[in-house]
């Protein structure tokens, strides 16, 4: 039972516009959340997180937007620029710890000049 | 900055093999994770391990074991390396109390012949 749902394997946005990524969960027991970006051959690197206790966190040109009502997370990326271009995981821990993990399958974001 | 180093970025062994894939950290971080990584199937937990000597099965340990006779080293164990092991290793090893989740290594990509 896939826990953590990513259920756009691609999305492809031009330069300049938003980006935005959605994440599904089903375990209402997850409270952090995180987003992780991977270019291919290397390992997955933070972008950011957000606690359950708020609705956004901000950092530069990503935002991450909580909705525990409907259990539903996203990514926006703006301006979204060629360097985004990567596979990106939503992922989900329990109690706050992050102490283990459960990722959801990705989406190959695609940024065209 | 934290350091998660594989040993081999790739690896090509053939069925029935023994496989030993290495993973170290430089951090004295007491908890550390194997994922593999398959396309449409995410990251997926294979073991984790919370301190020296200790370990615990992920989602997906059969056809592994670990070793963790050092905190800073966390090794993956393929007892007898099959086709459907071929896939992206990713050690990972977890940042105490902060909000970064995970500092992942660069990856091991190992093909079963």
């Amino acid at each position: 039972d896939q826990q953590v749902k990513q259920n756009s394997p691609s999305l492809s946005v031009q330069e300049g516009r938003i980006s935005i990524l959605n994440c599904d969960y089903t375990n209402s027991m997850f409270d952090y959340f995180l987003w992780y970006k991977k270019y291919p051959a290397e390992g997955p690197t933070f972008l950011i997180s957000i606690s359950s206790i708020k609705d956004k966190n901000e950092d530069g040109r990503f935002t991450v937007f909580l909705n525990k009502s409907a259990k539903h997370l996203s990514l926006h990326i703006v301006p979204s620029q060629p360097g985004d271009s990567a596979v990106y995981f939503c992922a989900a821990s329990v109690g706050g710890s992050n102490y283990k993990l459960t990722f959801g399958k990705g989406t190959l974001l695609t940024v065209n000049p | 900055d934290v350091k998660v180093t594989q040993s081999s970025r790739y690896l090509v062994k053939r069925t029935g093999e023994k496989v030993f894939l290495e993973c170290v950290q430089d951090m004295d971080h007491e908890n550390m994770f194997w994922y593999r990584q398959d396309p449409g199937l995410g990251l997926r937990l294979i073991y984790f391990s919370y301190d020296v000597k200790m370990k615990e099965k992920g989602d997906i340990p059969e056809g592994y074991s670990v070793s963790r006779e050092k905190k800073e080293r966390f090794s993956l164990i393929l007892e007898s390396a099959s086709t459907n092991q071929t896939s992206m290793y990713l050690c990972a090893s977890r940042v105490p109390g902060g909000g970064y989740g995970y500092t992942f290594g660069s990856g091991t990509r190992l093909t079963v012949v």
